[in-house]
């Protein structure tokens, strides 16, 4: 266990319908970052937040996506009208000062 | 683009030494990094090395990184069964904040 907790831990959906992930990092971390990783790749950038500001995005990440991280602490990613394509395994990691990313055990969506 | 490759898989026998391969793009990459992944687990962070460095020992894991050829390895010693999961390899860059993640190699540990 990392400290880094993510829920739902397992999400399976219907084609169209919104879904919201959230993610509550190590309480002293100001950085927080979303991957997606899907079945034999690693993890894809998504975004990144310094306290509630997000200063970097994907181009992986469509206008159907949306993160947010109000008050610098959790942290929530909505996926809008999803589609097959978004099945895969949503990763938040969040770091302090040092280089190390802290893991969350990830958030595994099903679009059917 | 920035891109990072990895072979797909590795099997060596308990004991032995493991060296896993990753090249990459970036030549202004800062930082790279070894990841572990476990089934079912989640990432964790290896070791990492900054990029004005070419060898950093931590235990039984040697990183080695050649930034001319671009090319980074991760030397495991006398490796063991609990070693065996997915190792990526990941590149950061100063003026970004995004990490480019390799697609892992499989490594397999033979009793």
């Amino acid at each position: 266990d990392t400290g880094v907790s993510q829920d739902p831990r397992h999400k399976i959906t219907k084609r169209g319908q919104n879904v919201t992930f959230r993610c509550d990092p190590i309480s002293e971390h100001n950085r927080l970052y979303w991957y997606r990783q899907t079945l034999g790749q690693g993890p894809e950038f998504l975004t990144y937040f310094q306290n509630e500001a997000q200063l970097e995005k994907s181009r992986l990440l469509s206008d159907r996506f949306s993160a947010e991280r109000p008050k610098g602490s959790f942290s929530t990613l909505e996926i809008q009208r999803t589609e097959q394509g978004d099945s895969a395994m949503y990763l938040c990691a969040s770091r302090g000062l040092g280089e190390t990313q802290y893991f969350g055990p990830g958030t595994r969506l099903l679009v059917l | 683009g920035e891109d990072v490759e990895q072979s797909l898989f590795l099997s060596v026998r308990e004991g032995d030494s493991s060296v896993i391969n990753c090249t990459y793009t970036d030549s202004s990459s800062t930082y790279l990094y070894w990841y572990k992944q476990e089934p079912g687990a989640g990432l964790q962070l290896l070791t990492y090395i900054f990029s004005n460095m070419d060898m950093k020992q931590d235990q039984r894991l040697t990183v080695l990184l050649n930034k001319k050829d671009k090319h980074l390895s991760l030397r495991i010693a006398d490796t063991q069964t609990g070693d065996s999961a997915i190792y990526f390899c990941a590149e950061s860059t100063s003026g970004t904040y995004k990490y480019i993640f390799g697609t892992g190699t499989r490594l397999k540990v033979l009793a």
